[in-house]
């Protein structure tokens, strides 16, 4: 079965500007968590969706947003990117929404750089 | 707002030791524990999963304790090997759904 693909793996923008990343699930993987990871604030939640509804968000700012469709892969959306956003995005996915008993699985992530 | 707390940030050990990782967070109403390994500039690999009503779980070399009640885990890795050199990362999951994160121990093993 193949894994949690991320596309693109790295990205170079310019403050301003805005970005998509997207996420592939584990195929028959209905729910797709977003993670920012920067070397400061480490690992922290942006958003699930599960079944193309939007589940939980973090304490991010309106420029994070995201969204699922009928297959299950995710987009995440970045506004008026700003110096402070350049991290390693991770998404991760699993069967049930996030709160059952099982484990997520990872991508290896989208390394977004901001100029 | 749940805390998680890895010490120490960064630990050296030669191969062969037993390496002993700690996790502490401050709100004891979990679902579950997850640790987790990170390389560098990969994504995240799970190691092993505690449901809160579970006290430990066993993979291969790598064994991880929960304790609700104080608030902490332990991952003990068995006769270290430099493959084993990465990040180690725990996480928490809490009625919200969320996983909240510590910011991990970057483990190097020394031939």
């Amino acid at each position: 079965k193949a894994g949690v693909t991320q596309t693109p793996r790295y990205l170079i923008k310019t403050r301003g500007q805005q970005v998509t990343l997207s996420c592939s699930p584990i195929s028959g993987h209905r729910s797709v968590s977003w993670y920012q990871q920067t070397p400061g604030q480490g690992l922290q939640f942006l958003f699930e969706y599960f079944s193309e509804t939007q589940r939980n968000k973090g304490n991010f700012p309106g420029r994070f947003s995201g969204r699922q469709f009928s297959n299950s892969r995710s987009e995440m959306n970045v506004s008026t990117l700003e110096l402070g956003d350049s991290a390693l995005y991770l998404c991760a996915s699993s069967s049930t929404i996030a709160g059952g008993q099982e484990t997520q699985y990872f991508g290896p992530g989208t390394r977004l750089l901001v100029l | 707002k749940q805390e998680v707390t890895q010490i120490p940030a960064a630990l050296s050990v030669p191969e062969g030791e037993n390496l002993v990782l700690n996790c502490s967070f401050t709100d004891s109403a979990i679902y579950n524990l997850q640790w987790f390994r990170q390389d560098p500039g990969k994504g995240l690999t799970s190691l092993l999963l505690i449901q809160s009503s579970q006290r430990e779980q066993t993979s291969g070399r790598l064994n991880a304790s929960l304790d609700k009640s104080s608030g902490r885990s332990t991952l003990y890795i068995a006769a270290s090997q430099p493959g084993d050199s990465a990040t180690y990362l725990c996480a928490v999951r809490r009625g919200n759904n969320r996983l909240a994160f510590g910011k991990g121990n970057q483990v190097v093993v020394i031939p």
